[in-house]
């Protein structure tokens, strides 16, 4: 099976635009993840799409936002963009985002904002 | 709410050393443990995981065993090769305070030496 993949992985955007990052999960997956990684706050979770619901949702200002689409790839959508909004944007697909459930990653976005 | 700790890095090895990387968590329930890796430039992969109490999880010669009494999931391999260097976390999902996302500890960078 092919694994998670996530496009663009590189962005750099200026203060004040937005961007939306792509992510498709593996073949069968209902449950697609988004994560933050920065090196001042690590790993966090953003929200999480089950079904073109979201169900589950981090702690992040409502600039951040997602979707899902019938085919279970994910969108996320960051408007507004702010200088501490650079961070590699991690996203995971697992089969139903149950907490026994492995959460498989994509590469990554890297994003830059300038 | 629930929460992962684990040691400050960097950790610095020879090759063929014993390696060990402590964590330790907080949380209600009865949450699934994860290990996870990331090579530089790349995404997370999934090391290892444990779903219950006294579950030993192990990959690749690394090894973990979820201890409710002392709440604590360490990661062992009792000979580290050049190729083993890599950020790893450790985390959680399923705990009274994180649904089916995952929490993560802060990461410990490995550098095994020749």
């Amino acid at each position: 099976k092919a694994g998670v993949t996530q496009t663009p992985r590189y962005l750099i955007k200026t203060r004040g635009q937005q961007v939306t990052l792509s992510c498709s999960p593996i073949s069968g997956h209902r449950s697609v993840s988004w994560y933050q990684q920065t090196p001042g706050q690590g790993l966090q979770f953003l929200f999480e799409y089950f079904s073109e619901t979201q169900r589950n949702k981090g702690n992040f200002p409502g600039r951040f936002s997602g979707r899902q689409f019938s085919n279970s790839r994910s969108e996320m959508n960051v408007s507004t963009l702010e200088l501490g909004d650079s961070a590699l944007y991690l996203c995971a697909s697992s089969a139903e985002g149950g907490r026994r459930d492995t959460q498989y990653f994509g590469p990554g976005t890297r994003l830059t904002v300038l | 709410g629930d929460s992962v700790t684990q040691m400050e890095g960097p950790v610095t090895l020879s090759e063929e050393a014993f390696l060990t990387i402590n964590c330790t968590y907080t949380a209600t329930g009865y949450p699934s443990l994860f290990w996870y890796v990331q090579y530089p430039g790349e995404g997370l992969q999934l090391l290892l995981k444990a779903t219950k109490a006294d579950d030993k999880g192990s990959n690749k010669g690394f090894e973990a065993t979820y201890r409710k009494e002392t709440t604590s999931f360490h990661l062992e391999k009792g000979s580290v090769q050049v190729s083993d260097s890599a950020v790893y976390f450790c985390a959680l999902s399923g705990g009274g305070g994180s649904q089916g996302n995952l929490i993560f500890g802060k990461g410990t960078k490995l550098s095994v030496k020749p």
